[in-house]
């Protein structure tokens, strides 16, 4: 089956830092990653739509220069916090769909920790 | 805009039950319905997927309907066994068309079988 991996899985650092995650589809091209993001106990929030190649379709009260998306390649898309404060400690998670198909491949998270 | 709940919340029961998990939407000129399995700290898993067109789909022990006109799904998982402790969640994308499958999630239902 087609499998998402995200880097890294676990991740803490200090306020003000920036920290990148990647996902990468390991089987499949996907022309277009989802990343998601889930706090404690709520359900998944989409945050932006990645396409390779263009510049990525964020969500409504998600910003843009906060979170950076890059889309480079049909395997991987990495999402940058940039100047990451506590309130951005969440868990985020990507997807990746295979062309002309509807299901959605999700990766395992990442969980990030900003003291 | 549309919005989709998942009641209840959480739900225990003893190993054998049958699990029957519910599913809200508020527009219901949906494109499909998907159900997943997030187990705690981890990504989401894919466990069946309902066009709009359909009833109902099976999956062994698991059995997902869809009532488009009054806005709702149902999973049922017979005979729960300890494994299938974990949270479901229900899925829908925004509008008629597969808009690009960005999905909308419901809340979630924390389901816990005790052996």
């Amino acid at each position: 089956g087609a499998v998402v991996s995200q880097h890294p899985s676990w991740v803490i650092c200090k306020s003000g830092t920036s920290v990148k995650i990647e996902c990468r589809s390991l089987d499949f091209q996907a022309t277009t990653m989802f990343w998601y993001r889930q706090f404690p106990k709520q359900s998944l929030m989409l945050m932006a739509t990645s396409n390779e190649g263009s510049k990525a379709t964020y969500e409504q009260g998600v910003e843009k220069d906060k979170f950076l998306i890059n889309h480079a390649s049909l395997t991987l898309s990495t999402l940058t916090v940039t100047s990451a404060h506590p309130e951005d400690s969440s868990f985020y998670i990507c997807s990746a769909r295979l062309p002309y198909q509807e299901t959605q491949y999700f990766g395992p998270g990442t969980r990030l920790l900003v003291l | 805009k549309q919005e989709v709940t998942q009641i209840p919340a959480a739900l225990s029961v003893p190993e054998g039950e049958n699990l029957v998990l519910n599913c809200s939407f508020t527009d219901s000129a949906i494109y499909n319905l998907q159900w997943f399995r997030q187990d705690p700290g981890k990504g989401l898993t894919s466990l069946l997927l309902i066009q709009s067109s359909q009833r109902e789909q099976t999956s062994g022990r698991l059995n997902a309907s869809l009532d488009k006109s009054s806005g709702r799904s149902t999973l049922y998982i017979a005979a729960s066994q300890p494994g299938d402790s974990a949270t479901y969640l229900c899925a829908v994308p925004p509008g008629p068309q597969a808009a690009g499958n960005k999905l909308t999630f419901g809340g979630g239902t924390r389901v816990l079988v005790k052996p």
